[in-house]
């Protein structure tokens, strides 16, 4: 069974600080990942993707890969309670044939005032 | 330019009924996703088209659910003789397809349909 585990939170910050959502994935083909922000009662919206190693910032966003460890996360810099929402990771498990995104359950990121 | 467009936004209907969502695709983009989210779980692939290619009905969850596009544009999802566990936010995204390279196909989701059968 291919996987995609999220922490479902609420994961709780104060405004200002940094937030780290973690993911992890089980097949070691994925090679591209994908951030996903869903405010409630509203459809998922990208904010990022990452496909090599390292880092990759976009704003206040940072998206970190490590593909030995299977593992992908998100940072948030600079917290605002507009950030308040669910995020979800998503890969494509490329030995399946099925061309489409495996989200994990999302992690509830409430960030106080 | 314009985004994934979906109608209805919401749907009621009576158990046993059938059901028609439809999903216009952001212009340009070949490849088009149904997913189904019901509340509080994660998104649940139902269907995959791309250009004219047999379409990927691996995710429908029932011989009750059917999906078409046609001209590959605008796509259809029907449900037939509806059960309350049909009740969900139904999401459509599409994409392009860059040099044929799945890693990287970003999809773009439109607003959903919430279907709700009492």
């Amino acid at each position: 069974q291919k996987e995609v585990e999220q922490n479902s939170g609420p994961l709780s910050v104060p405004e200002g600080a940094i937030a780290s959502l973690n993911c992890t994935y089980s097949d070691r083909g994925s090679q591209s990942f994908f951030w996903y922000r869903q405010y409630s009662g509203k459809s998922p919206e990208l904010i990022m993707f990452i496909y090599s190693n390292g880092d990759k910032e976009d704003g206040r966003f940072t998206a970190q890969l490590n593909k030995a460890s299977q593992y992908v996360s998100l940072l948030i810099r600079d917290s605002q309670p507009s950030d308040s929402a669910t995020y979800l990771c998503a890969t494509y498990f490329m030995d399946t044939g099925r061309r489409a995104l495996t989200f994990g359950s999302g992690t509830r990121l409430q960030v106080q005032p | 330019g314009a985004g994934v467009s979906q109608s209805p936004s919401n749907k009621v209907t009576e158990k046993g009924k059938d059901v028609e969502l439809r999903c216009d695709p952001i212009s340009g983009h070949t490849a088009l996703y149904w997913y189904r989210q019901s509340l509080g779980q994660g998104l649940e692939f139902l269907i995959y088209f791309q250009g004219n290619s047999a379409p990927d009905k691996s995710g429908l969850p029932s011989d009750r659910f059917s999906a078409e596009r046609t001209g590959g544009s605008v796509s259809t999802l029907t449900i037939q003789r509806t059960q309350q566990e049909d009740s969900a936010v139904y999401l459509c995204a599409s994409s392009s397809i860059r040099g044929g390279l799945l890693s990287t196909d970003t999809q773009y989701f439109g607003p959903g349909t919430r279907l709700t059968v009492l």
